[in-house]
C-alpha cells in the first residue's frame, strides 16, 4: 500500500498568514493527489484535484503543486473559515490512502 | 439537488451485522464508481471499499476484507455496505463518496452515518 505522510500534523497561524502543508507519498503517484478540507461535523470537501487543479467554487487563495512523491497545499491569505483539518489523498492505485491530516488552528 | 444521503448506522454488539445505505439523487448514479470511507472518532479518513459503475468490480481495505461487502442497485440509485463480524475498531462515521473520473478524486460526499460497535 502507498503511505501518505503529511506535515505538520498541526499548525497554528493567524488570519492573513500564508501557510503551506506538505504531503509525501511512499512511492511515485504521478499527479494523482487530492486535497480535502473537513469542517467539524461535516463531510470532507474537495479543494484540489490532480495535484494542482482548483475544484469549482473553491476560493483562489487555495493552490496545490507537486508531482511524483512530494506535494504542497498553500493557502495564500488565511481567512477565518479556513481553520479546519486538511487531508491529502492518493488515487494512483487502490487502496486510495489518505494522509493522517493537518489540523490548522487559530494562533 | 445533487446529494448523497447515508442511513443505517447505529449501535451494534461485537460480532453483529449492519447494512448501510447511501441514496443518491440529482445525478446519473449508474455512471459513477462509488466509495465508502470511514472516520473513527477524533481520527483521520480511511478508505474502506469501492465499486465500479455496473457493480461487477469491487475492492476492499485489508482491515475489512472478508467481513464487509459493497454493492449497488442502480435502479434504486442506492449504494450499500453490508458489515458482518463487526469489531470495536469498526466504530466510525461512514461516508459514501462519488468518484469523479475526470479529476480522479472524490467530488461528492454524504454527511455520514455513525456506526458504534460496543457491548
Amino acid at each position: 500500500d502507498i503511505q501518505m505522510t503529511q506535515s505538520p500534523s498541526s499548525l497554528s497561524a493567524s488570519v492573513g498568514d500564508r501557510v503551506t502543508i506538505t504531503c509525501r507519498a511512499s512511492q511515485s503517484i504521478s499527479s494523482y493527489l487530492n486535497w480535502y478540507q473537513q469542517k467539524p461535523g461535516k463531510a470532507p470537501k474537495l479543494l484540489i484535484y490532480a495535484a494542482s487543479n482548483l475544484q469549482s467554487g473553491v476560493p483562489s487563495r487555495f493552490s496545490g503543486s507537486g508531482s511524483g512523491t512530494d506535494f504542497t497545499l498553500t493557502i495564500s491569505s488565511l481567512q477565518p473559515e479556513d481553520f479546519a483539518p486538511y487531508y491529502c489523498q492518493q488515487t494512483y492505485t487502490s487502496p486510495y490512502t489518505f494522509g493522517q491530516g493537518t489540523k490548522l488552528e487559530i494562533k | 439537488e445533487v446529494q448523497l444521503v447515508e442511513s443505517g448506522g447505529g449501535l451494534v454488539q461485537p460480532g453483529g451485522s449492519l447494512r448501510l445505505s447511501c441514496a443518491a439523487s440529482g445525478f446519473t448514479f449508474s455512471s459513477y464508481w462509488m466509495h465508502w470511507v470511514r472516520q473513527a472518532p477524533g481520527k483521520g479518513l480511511v478508505w474502506v471499499s469501492h465499486i465500479n459503475s455496473d457493480g461487477r468490480s469491487t475492492n476492499y481495505a485489508d482491515s475489512v476484507k472478508g467481513r464487509f461487502t459493497i454493492s449497488r442497485d442502480n435502479a434504486k440509485n442506492t449504494l450499500y455496505l453490508q458489515m458482518n463480524s463487526l469489531r470495536a475498531e469498526d466504530t466510525a462515521v461512514y461516508y459514501c463518496a462519488r468518484h469523479w473520473d475526470y479529476g480522479e478524486s472524490f467530488d461528492l460526499w454524504g454527511r455520514g452515518t455513525l456506526v458504534t460497535v460496543s457491548s
